[in-house]
Parts: C-alpha cells; structure tokens; sequence
C-alpha cells in the first residue's frame, strides 16, 4: 500500500511564485491534513478537513490554501510564495473518531521540502 | 488553546543508560501519540495511548500516560545507537471528531557509543 503520498519531494520558488502541492491517500481515510515543519518548531497545522468537502483553519493559515478534491486528495496552494513559507511540508490522514471508537491513528506523507529564495 | 510542551528539547545520551523524557499538554485530552523522526525523513508511529494509567512498551521505549495530570512520559532502557532520532509527542484536543494533532517541539535525541 501506498499509504500517503506527496508530491513533489523538493522544489524551489521565487518569490510570488505560486504553487500547488499535491497529496493522495488511499486508506479510505475521512481527515486529511498539512503541517509545515520548522527547526524547533515542532509541526504545526496549516489547515485540515475533516471530510470530503469541507475544510478548516489550523494555526498558521496565512498566506496558503486549500481544496480537498474528492476523498483521497487534499492540495495545498501557495498564492504568492516567500521566504517565510520556506519549509517542510507534510500531508497526513486519519479517520475521523466516531463514538465510541477512539483507536485512530495519523499517517503522514514523506515530505516536500519547499525553499522560497 | 491546547498546548504540549516536550522537556527535554535535546538530550545527548550514553549507550547502556536510560532515561525519561516528558510530555505536558495543557487540556483534557482524547489521547496522546509518539512519534519518531529519522533526519530528513517522516514521522513514524510508535506509540497510541488512549485512556489513563495505558502503558505501552516496544523494545526499548516504554510509554505511559497520566491524563489526571496530563503527563506523558518515554522511558528509555539502555540506550543504543539506533535509538538516535527525534521524537514527537502530540495530543489530540477532547472537542471535535477529527485527528487535529497538536505537536510538542520535539526532543533531539543523540546516543553516543
């Protein structure tokens, strides 16, 4: 199984570039989700989507987008990229904890390292 | 705001010691995960701890969860060399039905021959 699979591994931007990241799962997950990831900074939610169709706001938002395509695919959009979003990004799934059933578990992707120069 | 606080952020460890690192998330909580990092690499799962007093062990990690004092810990046992890595808690808040984990720093690991 694939599990998640990001795309690409590593790219580099100008500034005010855009680009679209790209991640598919195919463990029939509901919850999909991107962090990006900074020296010491631990991982932090940039948006997540509980189901197909809907999408939220995590904790650092700001100048990214997203679009949760169809069940298996959530994408990440940089409108205008800089130096500031240089990161590692991670796409991650889950399923969606219904009552009662509590033993979930979050699968991340392999990563894209994205630099804005 | 939920918030998971790692201690120690880096620690430089002899082969053959142990050790306990610990994990502090700040409201109540439907469970807590580890997680392991390799350089350049993703996150691997090592651990799910879903109710208090739950302790799980894999080779040389043992993990347990306090939710009363919302306190999670990793023991070590007689580190080796592989152990190297760094490691993530995360907690997922008790509100909303989806996987929204919230990451500590996470604690660089470095066991040394």
């Amino acid at each position: 199984n694939a599990g998640v699979t990001q795309t690409p591994k590593f790219q580099v931007l100008k500034t005010g570039q855009s680009m679209t990241l790209q991640c598919a799962q195919d463990m029939n997950h509901n919850s999909m989700y991107w962090y990006r990831q900074d020296p010491g900074m631990g991982l932090r939610l940039i948006y997540y989507s509980a189901s197909e169709g809907t999408t939220d706001k995590g904790e650092v938002p700001n100048g990214y987008n997203v679009s949760r395509l169809n069940k298996r695919e959530f994408s990440l959009r940089l409108e205008s990229a800089a130096p500031s979003q240089t990161s590692v990004y991670f796409c991650a799934s889950s399923e969606v904890v219904n009552r009662g059933w509590r033993n979930t578990e979050a699968f991340f992707g392999q990563g894209t390292r994205l630099t804005v120069v | 705001e939920l918030k998971v606080e790692q201690n120690p952020l880096f620690l430089s460890m002899q082969e053959g010691k142990n050790y306990t690192i610990y994990c502090n998330y700040s409201t109540t909580s439907d469970r807590l995960y580890w997680y392991r990092q390799d350089p350049g690499k993703s996150l691997e799962s090592l651990f799910v701890l879903l109710s208090n007093g739950a302790v799980k062990q894999e080779g040389r990690l043992m993990a347990s969860l306090d939710t009363k004092a919302r306190l999670s810990t990793l023991h070590i046992t007689a580190a080796v060399h592989d152990l190297s890595a760094t490691y993530f808690c995360a907690v997922v808040p008790s509100q909303g039905g989806s996987e929204k984990l919230v990451f500590g720093k996470g604690m660089k690991l470095t066991v040394n021959p």
